[in-house]
């Protein structure tokens, strides 16, 4: 069974500029979610998609987005990319959302750099 | 602002002995609680899970939860140089309308 993808590995990418990052779920995992991975903050929840609805949404600008396709596919989106983006995202899958789940199994992670 | 807090460490425990990992959560309602391990330079990946109060036993590894001391913990028995990694407690605070909340995680070294 095919983990969770995540595309690209690495993106260097220069302040003001978008990216786009990409996450397929396990196969039949409905639910998606994001998170930031700084050495500083640690792991911080993004946010959750279900059923290509945004459920929860984490305590971050609106400069990071994010949707959710019928195929349970999910991207992330970042806009006008400030120093402190720089850190791993990674993506979680998982059958159900919130509290109706059994754990999150998450991609490699996209390591993001701005500079 | 719902926290979970994790002693950063390192745990330093001999090859054999047994390690232990603790955790606390501030949000009183949380219904959902995980331990992953993070190798170096890797995703995390999820060991246990629990939900109910008590014991939870996966081979070498143990799960406690106690909701009224809001305090879950994990247990490695016969630890192996190979658990040496970061334990992440994770939390789903109550009505699940945050994701994970993850504490900053411990760092544990077995010595061989």
């Amino acid at each position: 069974k095919a983990g969770v993808t995540q595309t690209p590995r690495y993106l260097i990418k220069t302040r003001g500029q978008q990216v786009t990052l990409s996450c397929s779920p396990i196969s039949g995992h409905r639910s998606v979610s994001w998170y930031q991975q700084t050495p500083g903050q640690g792991l911080q929840f993004l946010f959750e998609y279900f059923s290509e609805t945004q459920r929860n949404k984490g305590n971050f600008p609106g400069r990071f987005s994010g949707r959710q396709f019928s195929n349970s596919r999910s991207e992330m989106n970042v806009s006008t990319l400030e120093l402190g983006d720089s850190a791993l995202y990674l993506c979680a899958s998982s059958t159900g959302h919130g509290n109706q789940n059994y754990g999150y199994t998450f991609g490699s992670g996209t390591r993001l750099t701005v500079v | 602002q719902k926290e979970v807090e994790q002693n950063s460490g390192p745990l330093s425990v001999p090859e054999g002995a047994i390690a232990s990992l603790n955790c606390t959560y501030s949000d009183r309602v949380s219904q959902s609680f995980f331990w992953y391990r993070q190798y170096s330079g890797k995703s995390p990946e999820l060991i246990m899970s629990i939900y109910s109060n008590g014991d939870k036993e996966d081979g070498r590894f143990t799960a406690q939860l106690n909701k009224a001391s809001q305090y879950v913990s994990l247990l490695i028995r016969d630890s192996q140089p190979s658990d040496s990694a970061t334990y992440l407690c994770a939390v789903i605070p109550g009505g699940g309308a945050d994701g994970l909340t993850f504490g900053k995680g411990t760092h544990l070294i077995i010595q061989p």
